[in-house]
């Protein structure tokens, strides 16, 4: 039961453009929700967070969308660069036990 | 400060054999977190640790467990592999057991063959 989801597994933008990730989730006990970054070979790092509390969050280039009516959140990549390409997993903490729930992830390609 | 370490970095085993990976957390950091990541699935969470104790569990079959040391450190421990257990295991960090954020170590990628 895939309680984080992102349906997308790619995307390609160019340089320069928007790039929007998106995620849906199905358990209303998330209360935190963030998206990490990995590199091959490397492990995910921390990109940016919001707050159930919230409906948006923005940090330098990247904007976090939190819609909870639609159990819906996106990433926006403003303007998407060649070193943003990368694989991007959307996660959800549960807020009975406070673990992080991940999605599939979607790799984004940004091209020159 | 140090980050997550995980070894060993690779790891190539047959059907059948076991397995221990090992992480030791950011310093200060009192909880461990194991996940599974394999293609198509992203990252299947296996188990949490804090101060020792199992505080969360994923939905692994028992041949899957862990431990915490005093020092926070962590093992996990793959028992009868199976092809299908070939994925990068990566281990994370947080201070507390509800923070917010995981750090997250480069992984062990193990083949079972």
């Amino acid at each position: 039961d895939q309680q984080v989801k992102q349906n997308s597994p790619s995307l390609s933008v160019q340089e320069g453009r928007i790039s929007i990730l998106n995620c849906d989730y199905t358990n209303s006990m998330f209360d935190y929700f963030l998206w990490y970054k990995k590199y091959p070979a490397e492990g995910p790092t921390f990109l940016i967070s919001i707050s159930s509390i919230k409906d948006k969050n923005e940090d330098g280039r990247f904007t976090v969308f939190l819609n909870k009516s639609a159990k819906h959140l996106s990433l926006h990549i403003v303007p998407s660069q060649p070193g943003d390409s990368a694989v991007y997993f959307c996660a959800a903490r549960d807020n009975q036990g406070g673990k992080l729930i991940f999605g599939q992830g979607t790799e984004l390609s940004v091209k020159p | 400060k140090a980050g997550v370490t995980q070894t060993p970095r690779y790891l190539i085993k047959t059907r059948g054999q076991q397995v221990t990976l090992s992480c030791s957390p950011i310093s200060g950091h009192r909880s461990v977190s194991w996940y599974q990541q394999t293609p198509g699935q992203g990252l299947q969470f296996l188990f949490e640790y804090f101060s020792e104790t199992q505080r969360n569990k994923g939905n692994f079959p028992g041949r899957f467990s862990g431990r915490q040391f005093s020092n926070s450190r962590s093992e996990m421990n793959v028992s009868t592999l199976e092809l299908g257990d070939s994925a990068l295991y990566l281990c994370a960090s947080r201070e507390q057991a509800f923070g917010e954020k995981l750090f997250f170590g480069s992984g062990t990628q193990l083949s079972v063959l």
